[in-house]
């Protein structure tokens, strides 16, 4: 069954410090989506990406973040200078067209910030 | 705006008892909604989903939700918990616009010996 990759698992950074994570799609998705989940706590939106571009994005995904499709695979989020209360589990997830189909998510990647 | 409310953070059931977990929900269109899990250290996998065709849905691991409209509600069930059952489940909605999914707060299913 087609998954959603992302790397990696576990990422420990400095307070201040840029970080990427990555993310490998299915391949016949069109929307793309970052979700975050703090330990303990729900699982919130940040940000839908389709045909190149932000579609959506929530009161979370400030200046700090930015998403990219650097080429035909692979779809990033980047958190340009980190604060201790970005550590959390972010999970990237991918869906057909039209959400009645589901999303499917990846094993998600825990930012520690220190 | 749609959301969710998940009635129970915590719920624990025997092995071999019925599993109920709670969701109502809040939109201003049909939604479609949707049960996902998360075992420990894992991340989100789909168990079932209403997009307004059956409203009784049959979803994997035994599990099924039955969509009300009158009580705004789509609630989880298993007849027989299962040791394997243990972890978070959680209700999403989104509305047919293709806006994006609405978490509620996870319900934690601890299933005791």
């Amino acid at each position: 069954e087609p998954e959603v990759t992302q790397t990696p698992s576990h990422q420990v950074t400095q307070m201040g410090q840029e970080v990427i994570l990555r993310c490998v799609p299915i391949s016949n998705h069109l929307y793309f989506y970052w979700y975050r989940q703090i330990l303990g706590q729900k699982v919130e939106f940040l940000v839908s990406f389709y045909n190149n571009e932000i579609s959506e994005k929530s009161e979370i995904f400030d200046d700090q973040f930015s998403v990219e499709r650097p080429d035909g695979s692979n779809f990033t989020l980047k958190i340009r200078s980190t604060k201790l209360e970005d550590s959390a589990m972010y999970f990237c997830a991918s869906s057909e067209p039209k959400v009645l189909y589901g999303y499917t998510f990846g094993s998600g990647t825990r930012l520690t910030v220190v | 705006a749609q959301s969710v409310t998940q009635l129970g953070s915590h719920v624990s059931v025997s092995e071999g008892a019925l599993v109920l977990l709670r969701c109502n929900y809040s939109s201003s269109v049909p939604p479609y909604l949707f049960w996902y899990v998360q075992y420990p250290n894992q991340g989100l996998q789909l168990l079932l989903k209403y997009t307004s065709a059956a409203t009784l849905v049959k979803g994997i691991n035994g599990f099924e939700a039955e969509f009300k409209k009158s009580e705004t509600s789509f609630h989880l069930t298993k007849p027989s918990a299962h040791m394997s059952d243990a972890a978070e489940y959680f209700c999403a909605v989104s509305d047919p616009g293709n806006t994006p999914l609405v978490f509620g707060k996870g319900t934690r299913l601890s299933v005791i010996a």
